[in-house]
């Protein structure tokens, strides 16, 4: 079945780590997005991906890295420079330009103990 | 610049009656319009979408939503709310290919509770 697989499902990270979220996708989407969700807020850009090698900067990406190595897959790292990450990590996919709809992972946990 | 806007964070609703959801949005350019659907710790699902086609969209489940450019609006509606329905719906458009920005901008989402 196509779709977006997103790994883990709950993440848990110590104060100072760096941690990794995984996206991949297989619908041959040329555009690729993580989102961030807090408790009654709605979805936050950090980054995009319109293509492979190249990615632009969303609204809150202080904290954020990501890499667009391969055209199905996009991780996004949470490093330590992220003040608060605790919050549900969605990735989502579409064709570029976004015309038509994007399509999302089941989302990732990431709580910081 | 395009913005969305989603006019209640809440609302509730009796099993059986109408349910309305109201969305606003703001685009220098001919915007392609969508509803998502987010259950609990779950990803968003696509309810319906407008892109510049008829402006009465059906979506699954029973919803529909009308596209109104006088208005700005792009309200989501079903004539009768099921238990199932209860969820947070957010309204989300993409500006006009002619912008800088290519990715989607979200409203801050509304969440429905369906009462039995």
């Amino acid at each position: 079945d196509g779709g977006i697989t997103q790994s883990p499902k709950y993440l848990f990270r110590k104060e100072g780590q760096n941690v990794t979220l995984s996206c991949e996708q297989n619908l041959n989407h040329d555009a690729m997005y993580w989102y961030r969700q807090d408790p009654g807020q709605g979805l936050r850009l950090i980054y995009y991906s319109q293509i492979v090698n190249d990615f632009q900067k969303g609204d809150i990406a202080e904290g954020y890295s990501v890499s667009r190595e391969k055209k199905e897959s996009f991780p996004l790292t949470v490093t330590s420079a992220q003040k608060n990450p605790t919050a549900f990590y969605l990735c989502a996919s579409s064709i570029s330009p976004p015309r038509t709809e994007a399509f999302f992972g089941q989302g990732t946990r990431l709580t910081v103990v | 610049a395009q913005s969305v806007t989603q006019l209640d964070s809440h609302v509730s609703v009796s099993e059986g009656t109408p349910v309305l959801l109201r969305c606003n949005y703001s685009s220098s350019y001919s915007p392609s319009l969508f509803w998502y659907v987010q259950h609990p710790n779950k990803g968003l699902q696509l309810l319906l979408k407008y892109t510049s086609a008829a402006t009465l969209v059906k979506g699954i489940n029973g919803f529909e939503a009308e596209f109104k450019k006088s208005e700005t609006s792009f309200h989501l509606t079903k004539p009768s709310a099921h238990m199932s329905d209860a969820a947070e719906y957010f309204c989300v458009v993409i500006a006009g290919m002619d912008t800088g920005r290519r990715a989607l901008t979200f409203g801050s989402g509304t969440r429905l509770q369906v009462q039995p």
